[in-house]
């Protein structure tokens, strides 16, 4: 059964400093996804991977897949507030249509 | 352009009921999927449907349902609603290459 894993599952940071949240799954995918919810809001895309190496970035936030270690990374650089909510990465499997997500990282940034 | 709509926002039922839930994709969107969201379970796969076709069905009990219209629009429906089947439904649409799926609001269902 695919699985997909994040970690980690919760992040307090203070404002300004890095940190990367890491997504691993166990099946063969090269389509990965990045989405941000908000408490009671619903999902917005933030990077969408579809190929071994690619590197995404848009403003503080920058995603990379790696499709042979079946791994991908969501790094925060210098974080702000506003960057507070749950971080689900998702993978797409050939063939079958649907998304496995992972169980998500809620971030909290201290001010 | 408009995004992904899901009617209605907000749905508390008792249990027993039944409820239909609806999603109008973004136009020229024809593929359309449903997830569940609880803090248990997190997010999990109903259905995906294109061009009137379920294509993909999570693993659901029957009771979870759903179909797709010729105008892409797609509902589900869920009968005899458990206490557990309260959770958010999630929405999305695609075009046809799926290359990325954009979410509606959702619907928040409380089952009492």
């Amino acid at each position: 059964e695919l699985k997909v894993e994040q970690n980690p599952l919760f992040l307090s940071m203070q404002e300004e400093k890095n940190y990367t949240i890491y997504c691993n799954y166990s099946t063969t995918s090269d389509r990965l996804y990045w989405y941000r919810q908000d408490p009671g809001k619903s999902l917005e895309s933030l990077f969408v991977l579809l190929s071994n190496g690619a590197v995404k970035q848009e403003g503080r936030l920058m995603a990379s897949l790696d499709t042979k270690a079946r791994l991908s990374t969501l790094h925060i650089t210098a974080a702000v507030h506003d960057l507070s909510a749950t971080y689900f990465c998702a993978v797409d499997i050939p063939g079958t249509y649907k998304y496995i997500f992972g169980t998500g990282t809620r971030l909290k940034v201290l001010a | 352009k408009a995004g992904v709509t899901q009617t209605p926002r907000y749905l508390i039922k008792t249990r027993g009921q039944q409820v239909t839930l609806s999603c109008s994709p973004i136009s020229g969107h024809r593929s359309v999927s449903w997830y569940q969201q609880t803090p248990g379970q997190g997010l999990q796969f109903l259905f995906e449907y294109f061009s009137e076709t379920q294509r993909n069905k999570g693993n659901f009990p029957g009771r979870f349902s759903g179909r797709q219209f010729s105008n892409s629009r797609s509902e589900m429906n869920v009968s005899t609603l458990e206490l557990g089947d309260s959770a958010l439904y999630l929405c999305a649409s695609s075009l046809a290459d799926r290359l990325e799926a954009f979410f509606g609001q959702g619907t928040r269902l409380t089952v009492v």
